[in-house]
């Protein structure tokens, strides 16, 4: 079965520092890869996704993450965290016409 | 607006006491999906719609019902809900022609007593 792996169950960063939030995956072939985050209260807004080609993307609100198959991992990253990136973050996969969900980790930051 | 809504946002019901819970969107999407969230488990699928009249089991669905009779609705039913359906449940639709991306609804909070 298809799982989804976030590591750190929780991770607190200083405003304007780096971020780097961690996802594996297990899956056989190349499977089609997202980032989602959750802010209090609310329903799920997509960051970004990977279905193939360049193996660094874009997402909004200046997040990026990078596929590694040798790794089988596609960490979450952004540069200068804002306040307002204080939120729960889910790695997911699509495989076999289902998506399978990470456990989330859930950003602080602090001023 | 485009958008995913589910009704109710908050039920508090009985063991036993059928309940449905309705999810609607307006973006003519083919894939359809309810989720529940739990602390310290994440999202898990509970059923998929691939289309209208498609229906196929997700990671737990056990305990829960789903039907696709109209494009734009699918609605999750709990014939006899017990306690440990209590969670947060999401709906969600999605396009898989170009994106795969899906949308989600703003969770229906479900507390079985």
């Amino acid at each position: 079965a298809q799982s989804v792996t976030q590591p750190d169950i929780h991770i607190t960063v200083s405003e304007g520092a780096s971020l780097e939030l961690r996802c594996n995956y297990s899956y056989g072939a190349t499977p089609y890869l997202f980032w989602y985050v959750q802010s209090p209260g609310q329903g799920l807004q997509l960051l970004l996704k990977y279905f193939s080609g360049d193996t660094l993307v874009q997402g909004i609100k200046g997040f990026e993450a990078e596929f590694k198959r040798s790794q089988s991992s596609f960490n979450l990253r952004k540069p200068s965290v804002h306040w307002s990136d204080a939120a729960e973050y889910f790695c997911a996969v699509y495989a076999g016409n289902q998506f399978y969900f990470g456990t989330g980790t859930s950003l602080t930051v602090i001023p | 607006e485009a958008q995913v809504t589910q009704n109710p946002r908050y039920l508090i019901t009985v063991t036993g006491k059928k309940l449905t819970v309705t999810c609607s969107q307006n973006m003519n999407h083919e894939y359809m999906s309810w989720y529940r969230q739990d602390p310290g488990l994440g999202l898990r699928q509970i059923y998929y719609s691939m289309n209208v009249e498609v229906t196929d089991k997700g990671d737990v669905p056990e305990g829960y019902k789903v039907s696709r009779k109209e494009k734009r609705n699918f609605p999750l039913i709990l014939e006899s809900p017990s306690p440990n359906q209590t969670s947060l449940y999401f709906c969600a639709s999605g396009t898989f022609q170009s994106s795969y991306e899906q949308y989600f609804g703003p969770g229906t909070r479900l507390t079985v007593t």
